[in-house]
């Protein structure tokens, strides 16, 4: 996984509730980004990075915050969860062209 | 924006022969065109790619083609084998911008009988 983790793996949390998303990288990756995964609609980016504290939106941003305060880490918050945003979520880096992606966060609001 | 379309969404083939996943894109200034395959439970793994300044790359039992003109790229796994069974995604991305945001299509299941 490129020396890509993320945490929690799973969780499952009640509509209404914050919730945070981790995503750790230990190459010093400038490009950062989070997708979510739903079926039928292959995987969506939600925001990205291109360096500390430098973040812009994706095709699917709504509802979700990001920050990025060292390079090895890349939060994604659900600052409300919603039933909508029940999916899975996954990081992934960028290395010149190429990217690769974390193992993903299975993530259920009910 | 770029709209990426993938065919068919399921394929089922005998172990040994070929299988052909098709994927167009609409936007004429993209000029990255990855392919991924996706195990269940792990993340996407990237296993060829092809920029638009060629128009086919090959690797072992895998091979992409591009056609700029018609904006249609294709995967070809050659004598497949029970372990190629997985979901398939082709992407496309323009890389104009910052990072390189790929578009994704809505994937292909392929499964090998053996």
């Amino acid at each position: 996984d490129a020396g890509i983790t993320q945490s929690p793996r799973h969780k499952v949390t009640e509509t209404g509730t914050p919730v945070t998303l981790r995503c750790h990288q230990t190459e010093n990756h400038r490009y950062m980004y989070w997708y979510r995964q739903d079926p039928g609609h292959g995987l969506r980016l939600i925001h990205y990075s291109y360096g500390v504290k430098d973040t812009d939106k994706g095709e699917v941003s709504d509802g979700y915050s990001v920050s990025r305060s060292k390079t090895e880490d890349f939060l994604l918050t659900l600052e409300s969860a919603t039933s909508s945003q029940t999916s899975v979520y996954f990081c992934a880096i960028c290395e010149l062209y190429e990217q690769y992606f974390g193992p993903g966060t299975r993530l259920t609001v009910t | 924006g770029e709209n990426v379309e993938q065919h068919p969404s399921t394929l089922s083939v005998q172990e040994g022969d070929s299988a052909v996943i098709k994927c167009t894109y609409s936007d004429s200034a993209s000029n990255y065109f990855p392919w991924y395959k996706q195990e269940l439970g792990k993340g996407p793994q990237l296993i060829i790619d092809i920029r638009s300044n060629v128009g086919e790359k090959k690797d072992q039992r895998i091979a992409v083609t591009l056609n700029k003109t018609a904006k249609h790229f294709s995967l070809h796994i050659t004598e497949t084998q029970p372990e190629d069974s997985a979901v398939y995604f082709c992407a496309a991305s323009d890389n104009r911008e910052y990072g390189n945001k790929l578009v994704f299509g809505a994937g292909t299941i392929l499964r090998v009988k053996s």
